[in-house]
């Protein structure tokens, strides 16, 4: 069974702050990918990254790093330097090679204050 | 490039009413997926399909059916609507190869079961 935990409900922070989001995941599957999602308050679903089950090499795109350790099932998703324009709520998603399915965690709803 | 678009966007039901939301891409996208936000729980999967003709259950299918009569058109329907299914309904595609790429999501349709 495929299953996305993400335990922070909220998380608030002080603009300039770095703040990191929580994403582990289950699943039987070899051969995965995971996603992180922003849905900001206009409601729509923007991808964000995909990193396959393979590649265990973290990322960094300007501001946004993420961190995929196969050994404790976690792809934890770090804001450096947070802005307001980052409040939005963010999801951690699995998708298995085997199961076809996409399945979602139940989001981090990120609020940054001036 | 409309990408994934949802009809309609906003829709008030009686309970018992039934109704049918449609979701259009111009991706040639072979998945598609539906999906229910609900305060806390997140994304929920309904049903989903990997090609024109196919579908399968996800997460919380009860109350919902679908078809996927033509590749770029999948259907969510509801037979005898229930304050219980009151939503933010999303459909997504992607296209699942040998890489799974991201899937696109539609705007949403927010369900009100009076």
């Amino acid at each position: 069974a495929q299953k996305v935990t993400q335990a922070q409900t909220e998380i608030s922070v002080v603009e300039k702050e770095d703040v990191t989001l929580d994403c582990v995941y289950e699943t039987r599957d070899t051969t995965y990918y995971l996603f992180w999602y922003k849905q900001p308050p206009s409601g729509e679903l923007v991808f964000l990254i995909r990193r396959n089950s393979f590649d265990e090499q973290n990322e960094i795109s300007g501001r946004y790093s993420w961190n995929f350790q196969k050994s404790t099932s976690s792809f934890n998703f770090t804001i450096t330097a947070s802005q307001v324009v980052d409040s939005a709520v963010y999801f951690c998603a699995l998708g298995g090679y085997n199961t076809d399915k996409l399945i979602f965690g139940t989001g981090t709803r990120l609020q940054v204050f001036p | 490039n409309a990408g994934v678009t949802q009809t309609p966007k906003f829709r008030v039901l009686k309970t018992g009413q039934s109704m049918t939301l449609l979701c259009a891409q111009d991706m040639n996208h072979e998945y598609m997926y539906w999906y229910r936000q609900d305060p806390g729980m997140g994304l929920r999967l309904i049903h989903y399909s990997v090609g024109e003709g196919t579908t399968a259950k996800g997460e919380v299918p009860d109350g919902y059916n679908v078809s996927r009569l033509k590749k770029q058109n999948f259907l969510l329907g509801l037979e005898s609507a229930a304050p219980s299914q009151t939503s933010v309904y999303f459909c997504a595609s992607s296209y699942m190869g040998k890489v799974n790429t991201e899937a696109f999501f539609g705007q949403g349709t927010r369900l009100t079961v009076v």
